[in-house]
């Protein structure tokens, strides 16, 4: 398996721009997860999603953010306007639930977004 | 002006020599803990879990201790490695009847594995 595949790993963009984050999770994952990681804050969830369904995005930081997962193997994320503090390193990662043993989620490579 | 970013803990070790990285948690209902490495440029990886009913575990090299009377996880790595050098990071995930699995992961230490 190719694990957890991002794209594209690096984004630079103008203040204003609408960007869009792509990632396809493992085959046969029911969980997917978007994560954000800054020098500031760390890796903070912002959504995920169990069987294409949006279970919690109180992470998401404002309207701006929106994430949508319109078949198992594949979700977006995206900012509109993308703003300069929006610049941070964002993660997918994917799960199979298999309670009570393990909850292990894979984290793919991450994309890069630097908003100038 | 200066931007003020998250002050990682660090612990620097001798090649060969055994690393203990500690991590506190809050919530006392966490039911679940995991750790994961993350290397420069990369996403973080699972290295080992444990559950509360647990007070150790161990994987290849590396031990995980729980102790739930003072909140305290540690993960122990024998003979480090060079290619040990990372941020470890520790999650927690409260007990919840529903399957979700949302983990909360802590802010981490950064590993220098000096040869």
């Amino acid at each position: 398996d190719a694990g957890v595949i991002q794209s594209p790993r690096h984004e630079v963009t103008e203040m204003g721009q609408e960007v869009t984050l792509r990632c396809k999770p493992i085959s046969g994952h029911d969980y997917l997860f978007w994560y954000r990681q800054t020098m500031m804050r760390g890796l903070e969830l912002l959504i995920y999603f169990n069987n294409n369904v949006p279970i919690d995005d109180s992470g998401m930081p404002e309207d701006r953010f929106s994430a949508k997962m319109p078949n198992a193997s594949f979700s977006t994320l995206k900012i509109q306007p993308s703003e300069p503090r929006d610049s941070a390193v964002y993660f997918c990662a994917s799960s199979l639930i298999a309670p009570p043993h393990s909850y292990e989620q894979y984290f793919g490579p991450g994309t890069r977004l630097t908003v100038t | 002006g200066e931007s003020v970013g998250l002050h990682l803990p660090t612990l620097s070790v001798q090649e060969g020599d055994n690393s203990i990285i500690n991590c506190a948690y809050s919530n006392s209902a966490s039911d679940y803990f995991i750790w994961y490495k993350q290397e420069s440029g990369k996403g973080p990886q699972f290295i080992i879990d444990i559950r509360s009913n647990m007070d150790k575990r161990q994987g290849q090299r590396v031990t995980v201790l729980l102790n739930k009377t003072v909140k305290h996880l540690s993960l122990q790595i024998a003979a480090t490695q060079p290619g040990d050098s990372a941020v470890y990071f520790c999650a927690e995930a409260p007990f919840d009847q529903t399957g979700a699995n949302n983990l909360f992961f802590g802010t981490g230490t950064r590993l220098t594995v000096i040869p």
